[in-house]
Protein backbone atom coordinates (compact mmCIF):
# COMPACT_ATOMS: atom_id res chain seq x y z
CA UNK A 1 0.00 0.00 0.00
CA UNK A 2 0.78 3.52 -0.47
CA UNK A 3 2.00 5.28 2.20
CA UNK A 4 1.97 9.38 2.59
CA UNK A 5 3.34 10.36 6.10
CA UNK A 6 3.29 13.82 7.69
CA UNK A 7 5.42 14.76 10.13
CA UNK A 8 3.13 16.06 12.76
CA UNK A 9 -0.61 15.64 13.30
CA UNK A 10 -1.25 19.11 15.42
CA UNK A 11 1.06 22.10 15.01
CA UNK A 12 0.67 25.38 17.38
CA UNK A 13 3.11 28.27 15.84
CA UNK A 14 3.43 32.06 16.66
CA UNK A 15 2.57 34.43 14.82
CA UNK A 16 6.23 35.81 12.36
CA UNK A 17 7.56 31.65 13.40
CA UNK A 18 8.73 30.46 10.52
CA UNK A 19 7.18 26.94 10.16
CA UNK A 20 8.59 23.85 8.71
CA UNK A 21 5.92 20.83 6.88
CA UNK A 22 7.17 17.87 5.69
CA UNK A 23 5.79 14.87 3.64
CA UNK A 24 7.55 11.71 2.28
CA UNK A 25 6.29 9.55 0.24
CA UNK A 26 7.37 5.59 0.10
CA UNK A 27 5.86 4.86 -3.65
CA UNK A 28 8.43 6.37 -5.74
CA UNK A 29 5.81 9.02 -7.31
CA UNK A 30 6.46 11.53 -9.60
CA UNK A 31 4.11 14.22 -8.29
CA UNK A 32 3.56 15.11 -4.97
CA UNK A 33 0.93 18.02 -4.18
CA UNK A 34 0.37 20.95 -0.47
CA UNK A 35 -3.32 21.76 -0.29
CA UNK A 36 -4.81 23.32 2.47
CA UNK A 37 -8.25 22.40 3.59
CA UNK A 38 -10.76 24.66 4.79
CA UNK A 39 -14.55 24.38 6.11
CA UNK A 40 -16.66 25.12 3.23
CA UNK A 41 -14.05 25.87 1.10
CA UNK A 42 -12.79 22.29 0.33
CA UNK A 43 -8.94 21.14 -0.92
CA UNK A 44 -7.48 24.49 -2.28
CA UNK A 45 -4.09 23.70 -4.31
CA UNK A 46 -0.63 25.50 -2.55
CA UNK A 47 1.98 23.99 -4.86
CA UNK A 48 2.71 21.16 -6.80
CA UNK A 49 5.60 19.12 -7.95
CA UNK A 50 6.32 16.67 -10.87
CA UNK A 51 9.71 15.65 -9.83
CA UNK A 52 13.26 16.69 -7.82
CA UNK A 53 13.95 20.30 -7.48
CA UNK A 54 10.69 21.13 -9.80
CA UNK A 55 7.69 23.44 -8.41
CA UNK A 56 4.83 25.02 -9.56
CA UNK A 57 2.46 27.65 -7.75
CA UNK A 58 -1.45 26.10 -7.25
CA UNK A 59 -3.95 28.60 -6.77
CA UNK A 60 -2.83 30.34 -3.43
CA UNK A 61 0.92 29.94 -3.02
CA UNK A 62 1.23 33.34 -1.03
CA UNK A 63 3.11 33.36 1.97
CA UNK A 64 4.58 29.78 1.57
CA UNK A 65 7.26 28.45 -0.28
CA UNK A 66 8.16 24.88 -1.10
CA UNK A 67 11.45 22.34 -1.14
CA UNK A 68 11.98 19.09 -3.05
CA UNK A 69 15.57 18.39 -3.04
CA UNK A 70 14.88 14.38 -2.74
CA UNK A 71 12.02 12.35 -4.76
CA UNK A 72 10.20 10.93 -2.29
CA UNK A 73 10.00 14.21 0.52
CA UNK A 74 8.15 17.52 -0.35
CA UNK A 75 8.65 20.30 2.11
CA UNK A 76 5.83 23.03 2.80
CA UNK A 77 7.18 26.23 3.90
CA UNK A 78 5.30 29.10 5.94
CA UNK A 79 8.25 32.16 6.03
CA UNK A 80 5.99 34.33 8.61
CA UNK A 81 3.20 32.13 9.61
CA UNK A 82 0.13 34.52 10.37
CA UNK A 83 -3.34 33.55 11.85
CA UNK A 84 -5.36 33.26 8.69
CA UNK A 85 -2.85 30.14 8.00
CA UNK A 86 -4.58 28.30 10.26
CA UNK A 87 -5.70 25.58 8.82
CA UNK A 88 -5.63 21.67 7.91
CA UNK A 89 -2.74 21.04 5.13
CA UNK A 90 -2.83 18.20 3.12
CA UNK A 91 -0.08 16.47 1.40
CA UNK A 92 -0.49 14.35 -1.79
CA UNK A 93 1.52 11.80 -4.27
CA UNK A 94 0.19 10.25 -7.62
CA UNK A 95 2.41 8.49 -10.02
CA UNK A 96 -0.85 7.31 -12.80
CA UNK A 97 -2.73 10.01 -12.99
CA UNK A 98 -4.68 11.61 -11.62
CA UNK A 99 -5.09 9.18 -8.20
CA UNK A 100 -3.55 11.14 -5.62
CA UNK A 101 -2.61 9.31 -2.49
CA UNK A 102 -3.16 11.40 0.71
CA UNK A 103 -1.38 11.49 3.98
CA UNK A 104 -3.41 12.18 7.24
CA UNK A 105 -3.10 15.81 7.14
CA UNK A 106 -1.09 18.59 9.81
CA UNK A 107 -3.36 20.41 11.54
CA UNK A 108 -1.88 23.97 12.03
CA UNK A 109 -2.61 26.97 14.49
CA UNK A 110 -1.21 30.00 14.31
CA UNK A 111 -1.59 32.51 17.42
CA UNK B 1 -10.51 29.04 -13.01
CA UNK B 2 -12.38 25.96 -12.58
CA UNK B 3 -14.97 25.91 -10.22
CA UNK B 4 -17.00 22.72 -9.12
CA UNK B 5 -19.97 23.46 -6.47
CA UNK B 6 -21.06 20.84 -4.59
CA UNK B 7 -24.43 20.44 -3.11
CA UNK B 8 -25.77 19.72 -0.53
CA UNK B 9 -23.04 21.05 1.77
CA UNK B 10 -24.71 19.13 4.77
CA UNK B 11 -26.85 16.45 5.34
CA UNK B 12 -28.65 14.30 8.04
CA UNK B 13 -30.67 11.72 7.58
CA UNK B 14 -31.63 8.05 9.00
CA UNK B 15 -30.37 5.17 8.49
CA UNK B 16 -31.76 3.07 5.63
CA UNK B 17 -32.82 6.19 3.72
CA UNK B 18 -30.99 7.03 0.10
CA UNK B 19 -29.20 10.47 -0.53
CA UNK B 20 -27.81 12.17 -3.78
CA UNK B 21 -24.75 14.38 -3.20
CA UNK B 22 -24.40 16.21 -6.52
CA UNK B 23 -21.04 17.96 -8.13
CA UNK B 24 -21.33 20.73 -10.94
CA UNK B 25 -19.63 22.80 -12.78
CA UNK B 26 -19.76 25.09 -15.90
CA UNK B 27 -16.34 23.59 -17.04
CA UNK B 28 -15.43 20.12 -18.65
CA UNK B 29 -13.59 17.94 -17.23
CA UNK B 30 -11.34 15.20 -18.87
CA UNK B 31 -12.59 12.91 -15.48
CA UNK B 32 -13.97 13.15 -12.33
CA UNK B 33 -13.21 11.55 -8.88
CA UNK B 34 -14.78 11.06 -5.64
CA UNK B 35 -13.33 11.07 -2.42
CA UNK B 36 -14.31 10.20 1.37
CA UNK B 37 -12.80 11.62 4.42
CA UNK B 38 -12.98 10.42 7.55
CA UNK B 39 -12.01 12.58 10.90
CA UNK B 40 -8.39 13.10 11.15
CA UNK B 41 -7.38 11.31 8.13
CA UNK B 42 -6.89 12.37 4.75
CA UNK B 43 -8.99 11.76 1.85
CA UNK B 44 -9.46 8.18 0.15
CA UNK B 45 -10.57 7.82 -3.34
CA UNK B 46 -13.60 6.14 -4.08
CA UNK B 47 -14.21 6.20 -7.60
CA UNK B 48 -12.89 7.97 -10.85
CA UNK B 49 -14.94 8.49 -13.71
CA UNK B 50 -13.72 9.17 -17.14
CA UNK B 51 -16.52 8.67 -20.21
CA UNK B 52 -19.32 11.12 -20.83
CA UNK B 53 -22.51 8.99 -19.41
CA UNK B 54 -20.31 6.55 -17.05
CA UNK B 55 -22.06 5.01 -14.16
CA UNK B 56 -19.69 2.92 -11.77
CA UNK B 57 -21.12 0.84 -8.65
CA UNK B 58 -19.51 0.91 -6.02
CA UNK B 59 -21.82 -1.61 -3.25
CA UNK B 60 -24.55 0.82 -2.42
CA UNK B 61 -23.27 3.78 -4.11
CA UNK B 62 -23.32 4.80 -7.58
CA UNK B 63 -21.68 7.36 -9.22
CA UNK B 64 -22.69 8.46 -12.02
CA UNK B 65 -20.96 11.39 -14.62
CA UNK B 66 -22.54 13.37 -16.82
CA UNK B 67 -22.99 13.51 -20.65
CA UNK B 68 -21.16 16.69 -21.01
CA UNK B 69 -18.23 15.80 -18.52
CA UNK B 70 -19.52 18.94 -16.17
CA UNK B 71 -21.32 17.32 -13.33
CA UNK B 72 -21.22 14.16 -11.38
CA UNK B 73 -23.55 12.30 -8.30
CA UNK B 74 -23.21 10.56 -5.97
CA UNK B 75 -26.25 7.97 -4.43
CA UNK B 76 -26.14 6.13 -1.72
CA UNK B 77 -28.86 3.62 -1.30
CA UNK B 78 -29.81 2.29 2.43
CA UNK B 79 -27.36 4.60 3.73
CA UNK B 80 -25.47 3.16 6.81
CA UNK B 81 -23.97 4.85 9.96
CA UNK B 82 -20.58 3.83 8.75
CA UNK B 83 -21.53 6.14 5.53
CA UNK B 84 -20.73 8.43 7.75
CA UNK B 85 -18.19 11.28 6.65
CA UNK B 86 -16.75 13.95 4.24
CA UNK B 87 -17.57 13.27 0.31
CA UNK B 88 -15.41 15.39 -1.76
CA UNK B 89 -15.22 15.40 -5.43
CA UNK B 90 -12.54 16.67 -7.78
CA UNK B 91 -12.18 17.36 -11.52
CA UNK B 92 -8.97 16.64 -13.31
CA UNK B 93 -7.99 20.08 -14.21
CA UNK B 94 -4.94 18.88 -16.83
CA UNK B 95 -1.51 18.47 -16.00
CA UNK B 96 -1.90 16.05 -12.96
CA UNK B 97 -4.09 18.92 -10.94
CA UNK B 98 -6.97 18.40 -9.56
CA UNK B 99 -10.27 20.92 -8.64
CA UNK B 100 -11.83 20.09 -5.55
CA UNK B 101 -15.72 20.77 -4.91
CA UNK B 102 -16.50 22.31 -1.04
CA UNK B 103 -17.37 19.12 0.09
CA UNK B 104 -20.39 17.37 1.60
CA UNK B 105 -20.88 16.48 5.26
CA UNK B 106 -22.86 13.42 5.59
CA UNK B 107 -23.64 12.07 8.96
CA UNK B 108 -26.33 8.90 8.92
CA UNK B 109 -28.34 8.69 12.18
CA UNK B 110 -29.18 5.04 13.60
Amino acid sequence: DVKVTQSSRYLVKRTGEKVFLECVQDMDHENMFWYRQDPGLGLRLIYFSYDVKMKEKGDIPEGYSVSREKKERFSLILESASTNQTSMYLCASSFVRPKQYFGPGTRLTVT
Amino acid sequence: TQLLEQSPQFLSIQEGENLTVYCNSSSVFSSLQWYRQEPGEGPVLLVTVVTGGEVKKLKRLTFQFGDARKDSSLHITAAQPGDTGLYLCAGESGAQKLVFGQGTRLTINP
